[in-house]
């Protein structure tokens, strides 16, 4: 059990291109979120995946950002035509069983920086 | 007004020190309480849960929660240089989601 990761772990683009960021999650764990973490903030949820589907999509999530975790493996996370506002730390988690919100093991996260 | 309300700190002690740590909330239907911690550049990880009130002690680590004040606190003994790091508090809302405090940076001085 190697635990969660991500990849890139930084990424540095210009504002207006798309990024796409990576999750593993931990092998038979069969939930995967997705947070948004700035400075000095608790991380703030985004989505969430039971296997392949997508069970819930945080309001505050635009259009520009879509998810996607097909054959329930890993995941990716795209954001589209990036803004200066979308500079945060994107964390993964992964837990084993339905309805303990509480056992969610985090990657180490994916910084990005748009210029 | 945030649902769950924590103190950023920084908060600096000198070794060997009991740290208090806590948060307030404003959903009287969370039952769960979490505590992570949180090292620069890392995720968090996951130190100790609570269901409902009461006291819950791990080591050197107790949770309190007191659903009475809408309050709970972390507890830490015989603080060590390694333990600084940022506590975030964490609850769960009715849809298993988790909602998240800001986190307090807690500094232990050598």
């Amino acid at each position: 059990d190697t635990g969660v990761s991500q990849d890139p772990r930084h990424k540095i683009t210009k504002r207006g291109q798309n990024v796409t960021f990576r999750c593993d999650p931990i092998s038979e764990h069969n939930r995967l979120y997705w947070y948004r973490q700035t400075l000095g903030q608790g991380p703030e949820f985004l989505t969430y995946f039971q296997n392949e589907a997508q069970l819930e999509k945080s309001r505050l999530l635009s259009d520009r950002f879509s998810a996607e975790r097909p054959k329930g493996s890993f995941s990716t996370l795209e954001i589209q035509r990036t803004e200066q506002g979308d500079s945060a730390m994107y964390l993964c988690a992964s837990s084993p069983r339905e309805g303990l919100s509480y056992e969610q093991y985090f990657g180490p996260g994916t910084r990005l920086t748009v210029t | 007004q945030k649902e769950v309300e924590q103190d950023p700190g920084p908060l600096s002690v000198p070794e060997g020190a009991i740290v208090s740590l806590n948060c307030t909330y404003s959903n009287s239907a969370f039952q769960y309480f979490m505590w992570y911690r949180q090292y620069s550049r890392k995720g968090p990880e996951l130190l100790m849960y609570t269901y409902s009130s009461g006291n819950k002690e791990d080591g050197r680590f107790t949770a309190q929660v007191d659903k009475s004040s809408k309050y709970i606190s972390l507890f830490i003994r015989d603080s060590q240089p390694s333990d600084s790091a940022t506590y975030l508090c964490a609850m769960e809302d009715s849809n298993y989601q988790l909602i998240w405090g800001a986190g307090t940076k807690l500094i232990i001085k050598p």
